[in-house]
């Protein structure tokens, strides 16, 4: 069965300071990859998709940075933090099947992250 | 942009009674739509999806209803249980690989016992 993974949990960091989140999924091959954050009682932003090893499609403009070394590993970056940067920060993975175009996300547990 | 939105904010029901959560979507482009429960502290989970091919499906204890003429969607889950409560997303994406899902913003659901 396929499992993602996320780290840390929970993240206290002073504004400036610099961020790097994990997610690594097993149990499945090329999966597609996201990073999304979650604002208190709020929807989920889509900041990050990758398709393969080193493609990176960034949705929206930011201080933050996707970087997928592996195949099943995606690492979500900043050099400098700002405290708008706090949030609920989840991964999730996709995978195709044959037959379907469309395809639903499994999430990862989140690490939230408090910008201070 | 376009995006996803939700009727109610917030729903509180009955132990037993039926709850439904409405959604609007305005990219009549969409032709692929989920349904997400997240609980406290979690990811969201996926719940159930619906084509726009389709009007209806049905899985254990939830529905999904698609109206493409007013672009309205709803989940419909039967017997509510205390284990029901959580936020619900509704999601939509366009065009082939999901890769741009766009979320609303999602129903919390109360229930009591």
């Amino acid at each position: 069965s396929q499992t993602i993974h996320q780290w840390p949990a929970t993240l206290v960091q002073p504004v400036g300071s610099p961020l790097s989140l994990e997610c690594t999924v097993e149990g499945t091959s090329n999966p597609n990859l996201y990073w999304y954050r979650q604002a208190a009682g709020r929807g989920l932003q889509l900041l990050f998709y990758s398709v393969g090893i080193g493609q990176i499609s960034s949705e929206v403009p930011q201080n933050l940075s996707a970087s997928r070394p592996q195949d099943r590993q995606f690492i979500l970056s900043s050099k400098k933090l700002l405290l708008s940067d706090s949030g609920f920060y989840l991964c999730a993975w996709s995978v195709g099947r044959l037959g379907k175009s469309h395809y639903e996300q499994y999430f990862g547990p989140g690490t939230r992250l408090t910008v201070t | 942009g376009e995006s996803v939105g939700l009727h109610l904010p917030t729903l509180s029901v009955q132990e037993g009674d039926n709850s439904i959560i409405n959604c609007a979507y305005s990219n009549s482009a969409s032709d692929y739509f989920i349904w997400y429960k997240q609980e406290s502290g979690k990811g969201p989970q996926f719940i159930i999806d619906i084509r726009s091919n389709m009007d209806k499906r049905q899985g254990q204890r939830v529905t999904v209803l698609l109206n493409k003429t007013v672009k309205h969607l709803s989940l419909q889950i039967a017997a509510t249980q205390p284990g029901d409560s959580a936020v619900y997303f509704c999601a939509e994406n366009t065009g082939t690989g999901g890769f741009k899902t766009i979320f609303g913003a999602g129903t919390r659901l109360f229930v009591k016992a």
